[in-house]
């Protein structure tokens, strides 16, 4: 199966700021399908990006995705406090579908 | 809007089954998937697999296969997940998320969760 390491495990960062979180596949991601999610406690996972570079229905442009083969980031420009959460990527150009481990983001 | 509504949390012993249950509302199920996610307590998410609304073609992480349905229900537009031979490390909240129809891919809406707990 095809392990997706996200790097770094954590961050902290002030408002403003611009965050930048990598999601590296243990193999080539097929035709980019590679999603990032959002997470906030106690919620189910939002989605965000897909075809590693798609925004999702109402997200903001501040989240944009990029990235091919075995190495994608999701980077998000100016931080706001609603952007505290854990941020997880997920394949699903290779069989079985798998997710990383997950970044947590912390503002300031 | 589209919604998924899971059914309530569940408590069973070891060895026994689980049948989660995912209903659809405000889209046509059959031109969707559906897939399930777990995350145990403070872990991160786990792939279980997809079931397709039109055709019933499934996909399982390795993990489950063996152990796991997935079926749906077009009449009620219903996703079910059976987990059986249950064990400690089950203990998990379980998701169902709208995916692809004819392959799994992402999830763009998503349930409220399902917290199964496996204890004796």
């Amino acid at each position: 199966e095809t392990v997706l390491t996200q790097s770094p495990g954590s961050l902290s960062l002030s408002p403003g700021e611009r965050a930048t979180l990598s999601c590296r596949a243990s193999q080539s991601v097929s035709s980019r399908y590679l999603a990032w999610y959002q997470q906030k406690p106690g919620q189910a996972p939002r989605l965000l990006i897909y075809g590693a570079s798609s925004r999702a229905t109402g997200i903001p442009d501040r989240f944009s995705g990029s990235g091919s083969g075995t190495d994608f980031t999701l980077t998000i420009s100016r931080l706001e406090p609603e952007d505290s959460a854990v941020y997880y990527c997920q394949q699903y150009g290779n069989s079985p579908g798998t997710f990383g481990q997950g970044t947590k983001v912390e503002i300031k | 809007q589209v919604q998924l509504v899971q059914s309530g949390a569940e408590v069973k012993q070891p060895g026994a089954s689980v049948k989660v249950a995912c209903k659809s509302s405000g889209y046509t199920f059959t031109t969707y998937g559906i897939s399930w996610v777990r995350q145990a307590p403070g872990q991160g998410l786990e792939w279980m697999g997809w079931i397709s609304g039109n055709n019933g073609h499934r996909d399982f992480a390795q993990n489950f296969r063996g152990r796991v349905t997935m079926t749906t229900d077009t009449s009620t537009g219903t996703a079910y997940m059976e987990l059986r031979s249950l064990r400690s490390d089950d203990t998990a909240v379980y998701y169902c998320a709208r995916d692809c129809s004819s392959t799994f891919c992402y999830g763009d809406y998503w349930g409220q969760g399902t917290l199964v707990t496996v204890s004796s």
